[in-house]
Formats: structure tokens, sequence, C-alpha cells
């Protein structure tokens, strides 16, 4: 059971937008940064988002990511089949004393 | 291009030690800066960060994993290393390298680039 919780699996079609949602708790998300990351098939995870809402350089703009409270949203627009993967937000856990990560979502653009 | 690129057995029995490496090339490993982590994910399961080290040997780790876990780095081979013992079934997993950024103090809790992961299997 992983400490954050995300949704199993989203889809839209391509050209569209999707958010994906990570909750937690005052120890964790509500308490720290929250990074992003992709898992394509195949391929290495890629950090898409750190420090709640910050691309690293390379990462295009179609994704962004924002934090409120206790949750944090990851979102895509101009969808790409290129996209579909997997998808997983971390954070550090005060309480846990521990970086924790969401279960992932599987984005599906179909 | 900064890579990653880990290696070791792909099965290893129970009780016995699980043993990893990753190479780091197209960047040194000996930066005040920079933290080297390993992370894993069982099947079905969401991702586990299991442990961090930086160039000088502080050594950061998962308090459930802590008794088990030794992480270590040899900055002369431009590598780090991964050691978990007594391992269960429980213990399969890919498993991934990668780099943090930090400060001289403390690395950030994210990672900015990983290895491409191996597969773990414990099994007799």
């Amino acid at each position: 059971q992983a400490v954050l919780t995300q949704p199993p699996s989203v889809s839209a079609a391509p050209g569209q937008k999707v958010t994906i949602s990570c909750s937690g708790s005052s120890f964790n998300i509500g308490d720290n940064y929250v990074s992003w990351y992709q898992r394509l098939p195949g391929t290495a995870p890629r950090l898409l988002i750190y420090d709640n809402g910050k691309r690293p350089s390379g990462i295009p703009d179609r994704f962004s990511a924002s934090k409120s409270g206790t949750s944090a949203t990851l979102g895509i627009v101009g969808l790409q089949t290129g996209d579909e993967g997997d998808y997983y937000c971390g954070t550090w856990d005060s309480s846990l004393n521990t970086l924790v990560f969401g279960g992932g979502t599987k984005l599906t653009v179909l | 291009q900064l890579q990653l690129q880990e290696s070791g057995p792909g099965l290893v029995k129970p009780s016995e030690t699980l043993s990893l490496t990753c190479t780091v090339s197209g960047g040194s490993i000996s930066r005040s800066t920079l933290y080297w982590a390993w992370i894993r994910q069982s099947p079905g399961k969401g991702l586990e960060w299991i442990a961090t080290i930086d160039y000088s040997g502080r050594t950061y780790y998962h308090p459930s994993l802590e008794s088990r876990v030794t992480i270590s780095v040899d900055t002369s081979k431009n590598e780090f290393s991964l050691r978990l013992r007594s391992v269960t079934a429980a213990d399969t997993a890919a498993y991934y390298c990668a780099r943090s950024p930090g400060t001289d103090l403390a690395p950030k809790d994210y990672f900015d680039h990983w290895g491409q992961g191996t597969l773990v299997s414990v099994s007799s």
C-alpha cells in the first residue's frame, strides 16, 4: 500500500488534457515538495516536475503541476500517444522519515 | 550526457545477499552536491526508495530496510553499490539506481537521472 494515493489509471484522447492526482497527508505532501516522474514502456523513469511545479530542462511546458494542502496534481495538455506510460508522484514523509511515492497511474491515450 | 547503468545477478536465493552496482558515465560521482541512490519497484507495487549516498560515504537509509542494507561508493571507479542481506521473495523487484541533486548538507528529495533498472528475482 503506497503512502501517496494516485488513481490506478486515467485516459484521454490525443490532443486533450488529463490530470493525475496525488493525495497524501500533512506529514508528506502537506509539509514537503512534490516531484513527478514518467516511465514510458521499456525506458528509465524520467523526472518531469520537482519542487511542486518546476520543470527540469528539456521537459516541455505541456507538463505542469501544482500542490494544494495535502494533494498535488499533474496536468498534461496536448496529449500524444508517446505520453502513454506510468506516472508517479513522490515526496518526503516527515513522520516516516523516508522518501515516499504514489502507487503510480497508467495513462492511456485513446 | 550522464548515464547510469545497473549490473548484478538477476537471480538470488532466499536468505542470501543481493549485490548490485551502478556505474556512472558522462559525469563524475565525486561532486559534493550530488547524491546517488537506489530505488526499487516490486511487481504490481509502487516505487520504494532504499538508500542514498554521497561521494564521501555519507549515507541515508529507508528506516524499514536499514538493518539489511549497505550502500557504498567507489569514486575511483565512478560507481556505487547496494548490498541487501537476508533476502526473501518480497525483495523481488526491479532495482534502479538514480541521482539526486542537493547541497553540501543534504540531498534533495527527488531524482533527476535514473538507470534503466535491473530485475532481480529471489527464488530457490
